[in-house]
């Protein structure tokens, strides 16, 4: 079946400093991906999608690209800010039939001033 | 717009109650679902309900239950409730029904079994 690894947190970054936040997945065919981004007290955010290999998606300064070759979808964000103090899950969606997302475990990160 | 509502937004209870968690969404979408989150283990699938009359079971479905009468609501049951189900429920929605495949989520309850 599907899954989906994501490195484990929690991370600790300066405000400034640059975020990876490493994902892999497993799936038959082509899945669509996925990071949902979780604010503290608050549901699950869609903070960006990709639907097919090389699609880069992008929001909030965030990017993370579809990569078919190593089967990745890391997310990036070059400058990151306190108010991303979050915790972030890499999900994917294989279609044929089923609607459901398989998440990862979530990482959390903490940006200090 | 609301989106998705739950209710209640936290509750303790105690062990053998039953209890019912309640999940509203205004989009019309046809897919609905039910996650927990449990620390360090992310989010897994309860049940799901591809469209209103139809329901599945997802990874952790033992001791739950759910009905889909129609579009708008998807009530999650607890019969009688245990410890290991302390958790925060998460209900979801989608409209897959042109292929697109990204899910809302609302602001989840905490349930705490005593």
């Amino acid at each position: 079946g599907n899954s989906v690894t994501q490195m484990e947190g929690p991370v600790t970054l300066s405000e400034e400093a640059f975020l990876t936040i490493n994902c892999t997945y497993t799936a038959t065919g082509y899945p669509s991906l996925f990071w949902y981004v979780q604010y503290p007290g608050e549901g699950l955010q869609l903070l960006l999608k990709a639907t097919k290999a090389d699609d880069k998606g992008s929001n909030k300064g965030f990017e993370a690209t579809y990569r078919k070759e190593t089967t990745s979808f890391h997310l990036e964000k070059g400058s990151v800010q306190v108010s991303d103090s979050a915790v972030y899950f890499c999900a994917s969606y294989s279609g044929a039939g089923s609607y459901q997302l398989t998440f990862g475990k979530g990482t959390k990160l903490s940006v200090i001033p | 717009i609301a989106g998705i509502t739950q209710a209640p937004t936290s509750q303790i209870l105690a062990a053998g109650r039953r209890m019912t968690l309640r999940c509203t969404q205004d989009m019309r979408h046809n897919a609905m679902y039910w996650y927990r989150q449990d620390l360090g283990l992310g989010l897994r699938l309860i049940h799901y309900s591809n469209t209103a009359g139809t329901t599945g079971k997802g990874e952790v479905p033992d001791g739950y239950s759910v009905s889909r009468a129609n579009t708008d609501d998807f009530p999650l049951t607890l019969a009688s409730a245990v410890p290991s189900q302390t958790s925060v429920y998460f209900c979801a929605s989608s409209d897959s029904r042109a292929g697109a495949d990204t899910q809302y989520f609302g602001p989840g309850t905490r349930l705490t079994v005593l």
